[in-house]
């Protein structure tokens, strides 16, 4: 069945600094692929989305490129805040009828000032 | 506008008991979904409703589960017999639609504890 895998935290940056948090995912078809964030204690919110190859999503400084060659749809930002703290999950959405999304186990993120 | 809403946010039980949980969609949409998640896991696909309809519970992990969504608008989940392996958070999500480019809407999610 379909399935993502990514990146293994947790990650811990200081203010400003790169981030990238990868993403790899096994599908049959053409997934679309989102990135949720999880902030303390908050729900589940989109992030951003890309719905077919070489999409590239951004929201809020961050960005992820689908990349079908690759199967793999990588998050980046290029200098991160304290308050991006959170844990970030990488998704893609079935395509058997449900569109139902097929989560990673998540990412968690700490900035440090 | 409102998001998607859940009650009770807690839920203590134990062991054998029947528990209830409430999903209130964001007003409008069609298509539902239930997912679990447990500590330090991504969330796990339930079920997932079109209108009236489960269109998909191939989530469900047996038949203590079951869900319903009598008028298309709220949904309730039911566990019967409740084991300790059911405690999780407990989330729903609702879209506009079912396409792959709908965007699924979280609610906060019900945190259930089976003692």
């Amino acid at each position: 069945g379909d399935s993502v895998t990514q990146m293994e935290g947790p990650v811990t940056l200081s203010e400003e600094a790169f981030l990238t948090i990868n993403c790899t995912y096994t599908a049959t078809g053409y997934p679309s692929l989102f990135w949720y964030v999880q902030y303390p204690g908050e729900g589940l919110q989109l992030l951003l989305k890309a719905t077919k190859a070489d999409d590239k999503g951004s929201n809020k400084g961050f960005e992820a490129t689908y990349r079908k060659e690759t199967t793999s749809f990588h998050l980046e930002k290029g200098s991160v805040q304290v308050s991006d703290s959170a844990v970030y999950f990488c998704a893609l959405s079935d395509q058997g009828g449900s569109e139902k999304l097929v989560f990673g186990k998540g990412t968690k993120l700490t900035v440090n000032p | 506008g409102a998001g998607v809403s859940q009650t009770p946010s807690n839920k203590v039980t134990e062991k054998g008991k029947y528990v209830e949980l409430r999903c209130d969609p964001i007003s409008g949409h069609t298509a539902l979904y239930w997912y679990r998640q447990s500590l330090g896991q991504g969330p796990e696909f339930l079920i997932y409703f079109q209108g009236t309809g489960a269109a998909d519970d191939s989530g469900l992990p047996n038949d203590r589960f079951f869900a319903v969504r009598p008028e298309g608008s709220v949904s309730t989940l039911k566990i019967q017999r409740t084991e300790r392996g059911d405690s999780a958070v407990y989330l729903c999500a609702s879209s506009l639609g079912s396409g792959a480019q709908e965007t699924q809407y979280f609610g906060p999610g019900t945190r259930l504890l089976v003692l």
